[in-house]
């Protein structure tokens, strides 16, 4: 089983709603990565997890918040957001190792967010 | 901080071979990965390279040179369902986990 999922598909929130986004992988990896991607953008890096401890914050603004519950699982809440967050957000997960390996990040499907 | 630099475009027809060039600087370089993203859809892993060389997979074949920051894609045998965007990523500038995705370079096959 190479698949990660998330969910939801899309959401619609307003800037003073509170929603978390899920992703799930059974595949024993231990890196789990949050990206975030503008329509004709490359993803950028928001978070990534190790071991389930928070190991990269890219500066992300304090309205997300990550959270690994365990080695399987990767949420983000958000709250407050503005209308510029807009976009597509990607998780991935890879094996936590150096090397051709431990370099394959299998990426979820996205949750395509809609701030109003 | 690291930088990438690839082409914004390249168009091809069915049949023939592209090559998709990627530059970058970083400090700390781990390797060079290659992903592929059809419209509507999540990247999906091609291939990485660590060390100096041409990795081959099916279609697809990875090149790096280390020591001139460099890198490339070349798809053989190309197919209309080949069009899509192509992005080289770095590892590394900030630990190994760090990944910094180039621009993308959107590849239209023609038939």
């Amino acid at each position: 089983d190479t698949e990660v999922t998330q969910t939801p598909k899309h959401l619609v929130m307003g800037m003073t709603n509170k929603k978390s986004l899920k992703c799930e992988q059974h595949m024993g990896h231990r890196a789990m990565y949050w990206y975030k991607q503008k329509a004709k953008k490359p993803p950028e890096l928001m978070f990534v997890y190790s071991y389930e401890k928070l190991s990269i914050n890219e500066s992300v603004p304090s309205r997300f918040s990550p959270e690994c519950p365990n080695s399987s699982l990767l949420n983000l809440h958000l709250h407050a957001l503005q209308p510029e967050d807009s976009a597509l957000y990607l998780c991935a997960s890879s094996q936590e190792k150096s090397g051709g390996v431990g370099e394959t990040q299998y990426f979820g499907p996205g949750t395509r967010l809609l701030v109003l | 901080g690291q930088s990438l630099e690839q082409p914004s475009e390249v168009t091809a027809v069915e049949g023939a071979i592209v090559q998709i060039n990627c530059t970058y600087q970083t400090s700390g370089f781990y390797g060079l990965s290659w992903y592929q993203q059809h419209d509507g859809g999540a990247p999906t892993f091609l291939s990485y390279n660590a060390l100096d060389g041409l990795e081959e997979t099916g279609r697809f074949s990875s090149f790096l040179s280390r020591s001139d920051s460099y890198g490339y894609l070349l798809l053989q045998e190309l197919q209309t369902k080949d069009s899509a965007s192509y992005f080289c990523a770095v590892r590394g500038g900030g630990g190994y986990q760090k990944v910094t995705f180039g621009i993308g370079t959107k590849l239209q096959v023609i038939p």
